[in-house]
């Protein structure tokens, strides 16, 4: 049974940087053909790819966050990280983990973050 | 990007009501599209991939068609725990850049 769970701060300012870290169970980030990404959920743009990072180490970034975005994960503890920095008011919404793959759906989703950003 | 559109953005409907929904691309995107099913609160849950192979598990009442840059989800006997809102997604393109719709409501009548 494949699960996720996300973790971190509910409330951040404007202008720090938010961790976020996807707990998972139910399979391997080494595994090839393997994703595990971030997808958030935000009253502006509804939902919105953020990151991905697949079993081989490649990481892919939506073009308009890039240089916001740092995706990683530790293989031996079942764990991906999304960094994002700069945070704004617009960011504000739900933040998902997703098992992914090379197809582009995803049928298991992580029970959501809220991440509220305001001062 | 490619552009996702869906239409109605609401739809009232009964129980028991055959419902329609539209996807609509900005270009072709073959077969490459998802359908999702949101509960409030909650996480969305695959329902149809490649535009109309059924996820394990969903009823068989789904139903997904299309291709190119138009696309339908029909629910062919609505029941109570079918109102939500339904989004679509391509994944036509190089990860991540995969959209979503903006959604369609399906609310009580």
């Amino acid at each position: 049974q494949i699960t996720l769970k996300e973790s971190g701060p509910t409330v951040v300012k404007p202008t720090q940087t938010l961790t976020l870290s996807c707990t998972f169970s139910g399979f391997s980030l080494s595994t090839n053909g393997v994703g595990v990404g971030w997808i958030r959920q935000t009253p502006g743009k509804a939902l919105e790819w953020l990151a991905l990072i697949y079993w081989d180490d490649d990481e892919r970034y939506s073009p308009s966050l890039r240089g916001r975005l740092t995706i990683t994960k530790d293989t031996s503890k079942n764990q991906v990280v999304l960094t994002m920095t700069k945070m704004d008011p617009v960011d504000t919404g739900t933040y998902y983990c997703v098992h992914s793959g090379y197809s582009g759906y995803s049928a298991y989703w992580g029970q959501g973050a809220l991440v509220t950003v305001s001062s | 990007d490619i552009q996702m559109t869906q239409s109605p953005s609401t739809l009232s409907a009964s129980v028991g009501d055959r419902v329609t929904i539209t996807c609509r691309a900005s270009q072709s995107i073959t077969n490459w599209l998802a359908w999702y099913q949101q509960q409030p609160g909650k996480a969305p849950k695959l329902l149809i991939y490649r535009a109309s192979t059924l996820e394990s598990g969903v009823p068989s009442r789904f139903s997904g068609s299309g291709s190119g840059t138009e696309f339908t989800l029909t629910i062919s006997s609505l029941q109570p725990e079918d109102f939500a809102t339904y989004y679509c997604q391509q994944y036509s393109t190089p990860s991540p850049t995969w959209t979503f719709g903006p959604g369609a409501r399906v609310e009580i009548k």
